[in-house]
């Protein structure tokens, strides 16, 4: 009865080779968010979509992509990896509440990211 | 500003009792959350406390919220080694992307 799912688990990919990671969740919530957690560090929001209203974070750099082709599939396009994008990425859904912002947000077990 | 702090490290007997704290600065804070992470897998929402409660029991998890001085808590009784990891406070000011993160508290059970 998993909720919300990441694949692969683990992907290691090369040097300036494109990446996609995927994520995809059973609560038909509404929003979906892409978080990159550093060792040692706390996630860091990246962007969010809101239905299919995409909104990047102001210090997301310009490499990293998302699609959202339905509501339960969302995808992190990193286009050219580089050494410093090494890191668990975290995808998180949550349910928008009417007038009040969102419900508590649901993590997928994340994906670890190799950069060689 | 939005900020959350923890301090880095815990470490209790199996059998104690942890207490993890957390403080933020953003008295709009509307949702006070509870995450675990153990190693290497994603962020488990443990418990939530909303901004107008003071307290909320789970089992073997007590939030104690001070709004006056920002505080927040959990503390965990009869800490067992499966409660090894580290421990994110987090709060949310009622947006749908406002969801800020401390640094994370590890927690070390010692049997």
């Amino acid at each position: 009865d998993a909720m919300v799912i990441q694949n692969p688990r683990y992907q290691v990919t090369q040097f300036g080779k494109p990446v996609t990671l995927s994520c995809s969740q059973t609560l038909n919530h509404n929003v979906m968010y892409w978080y990159q957690q550093k060792s040692s560090q706390a996630p860091k929001l990246l962007f969010h979509y809101y239905d299919k209203d995409f909104n990047n974070e102001a210090d997301t750099p310009d490499n990293f992509q998302s699609r959202r082709p339905n509501t339960s599939f969302c995808f992190l396009d990193i286009r050219s990896p580089g050494l410093g994008d090494a890191a668990m990425y975290l995808c998180a859904t949550s349910r928008a509440l009417s007038g009040r912002g969102t419900d508590t947000q649901y993590f997928g077990p994340g994906t670890r990211l190799t950069v060689l | 500003g939005e900020d959350v702090e923890q301090s880095l490290f815990l470490s209790v007997r199996e059998g104690d009792s942890s207490v993890i704290n957390c403080t933020y600065t953003d008295s709009s804070s509307t949702y006070l959350y509870w995450y675990k992470q153990e190693p290497g897998a994603g962020l488990q929402l443990l418990t939530y406390i909303f901004s107008n409660m003071d307290m909320k029991q789970d089992q073997r998890l007590t939030v104690l919220l001070n709004k006056k001085d920002k505080h927040l808590s959990l503390r965990i009784a009869d800490t067992q080694t499966g409660d090894s990891a580290i421990y994110f406070c987090a709060e949310n000011l009622g947006g749908y992307q406002k969801v800020t993160f401390g640094i994370g508290t590890k927690l070390q059970v010692i049997p």
